[in-house]
Order: C-alpha cells, then structure tokens, then sequence
C-alpha cells in the first residue's frame, strides 16, 4: 500500500465547476499534511496547510480527518488558472515529506 | 521575498561521473531537504537534513547520494557516480520550524545523465 494515495485523475472540469480531490495516508504517526500545487516542469508551491478544524482560503477548501486518516481539497468556481497537478503531503515529527502520486486538473472554457 | 535558489538549473553528464547539485536556502531556516523528480512521475522524498546531519533518508538515498552544508548558506547534494535512472529533476527546499510550516522549494536542477 502506498504511504500516500490520491485519486487517479485526470480531473477534466468545466470553468466554475467545482471539483474535490481526496487523499489517505497509511502512516498514523503523520503530523502535518498540505496540500501542493505543482505546474508543468516547475517546482512544487503550497497551496494550504489542512488542518483538523478544515481551513478555507477563498475559493478553496481543506479538510482533515485523522480519524479516517483522509484529507480533502475542495476548489469552488473553478478557473482556468487552477489548472495544475495537486499534490497531497504528509509530513512525519522526523522530518520526512511524503508526496503523493498528484492528480491533474485541466479546466475549460 | 526570501526564495530558495538552485545552481546550475541544468546539468549534463556521462555516466559514471561525479555530479555536485547546489542549494542555498532561505537565510533563516533550519531544516533542508532534497527531493527528486523524474520526468513524468511523482516527486520523491531523498534527505533531510538538520544541524549540520541527516535525520531522515529514504531508500533512493544510497551511498552514492551525500549531502553537505559547507558553509552557512550553501546546501549540495553529490552523487558521486552517476546512473542513467538518476536523470530526473532535483528539487532542493527548506522550512523555518521542523513541525507545521511550509516547506519552499527551489526551481529544480534538470540532470540529464548521458
């Protein structure tokens, strides 16, 4: 079993769909958890922290649930520019990242 | 804004060589890493690094793999003799606080092994 695991994707969304991404994690001793975007060829770039409470930052939504070690992205109204690899990380108290595999958002007009 | 830079951005090397990877990270951060990237696939964990050693290190990170903090700005990664399957792209990023906190990463150094 992977230590991360997100959805397959590709997601293809029309523009002002919303869309949600999952992910789950088999490592229970995780500490924190993020979520990345990354854009073809460029480095990795945080979106958001996810925290247990859920946190919102504009049009986008994070929930963590340590119970079903399951984390969620939700992205409302989608733009063109939210096109982009989302990437699910989970970080251990020893200083290890792991990353999942991504999934790949295209929005059209 | 503070960012992590990476030198060179694209290395090409024949198999067999020595390659060093160079880093220097946000001025007031602790905690360094390297990931890696191979084209098309996932980005992989490979070191962390702090007060000057490693504290963790994934299976990829064999004995031909070293890290080093030379002075106090600069962070390199060295794989002393290079394989075809370590051409990828090499991500170095850094964090202020080892719990919580973003990590920043660096644009990458495209390796390409020949």
């Amino acid at each position: 079993r992977k230590e991360v695991e997100q959805d397959p994707g590709p997601f293809n969304v029309p523009e002002g769909a919303t869309v949600a991404f999952n992910c789950t994690y088999s490592n229970s001793a995780s500490q924190s958890f993020f979520w990345y975007r990354q854009d073809c060829r460029k480095e990795p770039k945080l979106l958001m922290s996810v925290y247990s409470s859920g946190n919102e930052d504009g049009r986008f939504t994070a929930q963590l649930n340590r119970a079903s070690q399951y984390i969620s992205l939700l992205i409302r109204d989608s733009k063109l520019s939210d096109s982009a690899t989302y990437l699910c990380v989970v970080n251990t108290n020893a200083g290890k990242s792991t990353f999942g595999d991504g999934t790949t958002l295209t929005v059209k007009p | 804004e503070p960012e992590v830079t990476q030198t060179p951005s694209h290395q090409v090397t024949q198999m067999g060589q020595e390659v060093i990877l160079r880093c220097v990270p946000i001025s007031n951060h602790l905690y360094f890493y390297w990931y890696r990237q191979i084209l098309g696939q996932k980005v992989e964990f490979l070191v962390s690094f702090y007060n000057n050693e490693i504290s963790e290190k994934s299976e990829i990170f064999d004995d031909q793999f070293s890290v080093e903090r030379p002075d106090g700005s600069n962070f390199t990664l060295k794989i002393r003799s290079t394989k075809l399957e370590d051409s990828a792209m090499y991500f170095c990023a850094s964090r202020a606080s080892r719990e919580g906190g973003e990590q920043f990463f660096g644009p990458g150094t495209r390796l390409t092994v020949l």
